[in-house]
């Protein structure tokens, strides 16, 4: 069974400063783990992918994610937050090892203030 | 551009009525895949379909129904029996397999009128 576990439902920085989004997650295989972010009233956009490759994950504007194995942990970061940044950002898992469905986290809120 | 198509974007539904809710894909993947999403929930899988003629139920398919004639499309229909259909329904598509990524389509707001 694989469930993934996002601990914090909102995140509020400023514009310039870092950005750390915390993603916990259960598999009984190697998982396949994934960020998504979903601006309001829109679909989800991949922002980037680890698939038992490197384990620090570049993506799109940006954004960045460690593979941590001890830790069960997937953590999304960014050096410097933008405004345009501020959405709601999901973290999933799908097993690996046969065709899985994907499990997403409840989802994190970002706010960005000026 | 390749991507997935959903319509409408809003929809009411009255009371006992049955609603279909469209979702078409030019990216010629196999897999397509329908989310309900209410706020703090996240994405819950309703059903999916690996291949055409074929689906498989996902967590929470009562009160839905679905259809794969075409490799394109995956129609999605609310039944009456679906008690609280109010939400956020999402489609996505994929290359078969669970370490290929999901492509979305916008979405359509269902409201209860």
């Amino acid at each position: 069974a694989q469930s993934v576990t996002q601990l914090d439902s909102h995140v509020s920085v400023s514009e310039g400063t870092p950005v750390l989004l915390r993603c916990n997650y259960s598999s009984s295989y190697s998982p396949s783990l994934f960020w998504y972010v979903q601006h309001p009233n829109k679909g989800l956009q991949l922002l980037l992918k680890y698939t038992s490759a490197a384990t620090l994950v570049k993506g799109i504007n940006g954004f960045e994610a460690e593979f941590k194995k001890s830790e069960t942990s997937f953590h999304l970061t960014k050096p410097s937050a933008h405004m345009s940044d501020a959405a709601e950002y999901f973290c999933v898992v799908s097993d690996l090892g046969g065709y899985s469905t994907l499990t997403f986290g409840k989802g994190t809120m970002l706010l960005v203030s000026p | 551009d390749g991507g997935i198509t959903q319509s409408p974007k809003y929809l009411f539904r009255k009371e006992g009525q049955n609603v279909t809710l469209s979702c078409e894909q030019n990216l010629n993947h196999d897999a397509m895949y329908w989310y309900r999403q209410d706020p703090g929930q996240g994405l819950r899988l309703i059903y999916y379909s690996q291949i055409v003629n074929d689906f498989q139920k996902g967590d929470i398919a009562e009160g839905y129904s679905v259809s794969r004639e075409k490799k394109e499309s995956f129609p999605l229909t609310v039944t009456s029996a679906q008690k609280n259909p109010t939400a956020f329904y999402l489609c996505a598509s994929s290359i078969f397999g669970g370490e290929q990524p999901q492509h979305f389509g916008d979405g359509t707001r269902l409201s209860i009128l």
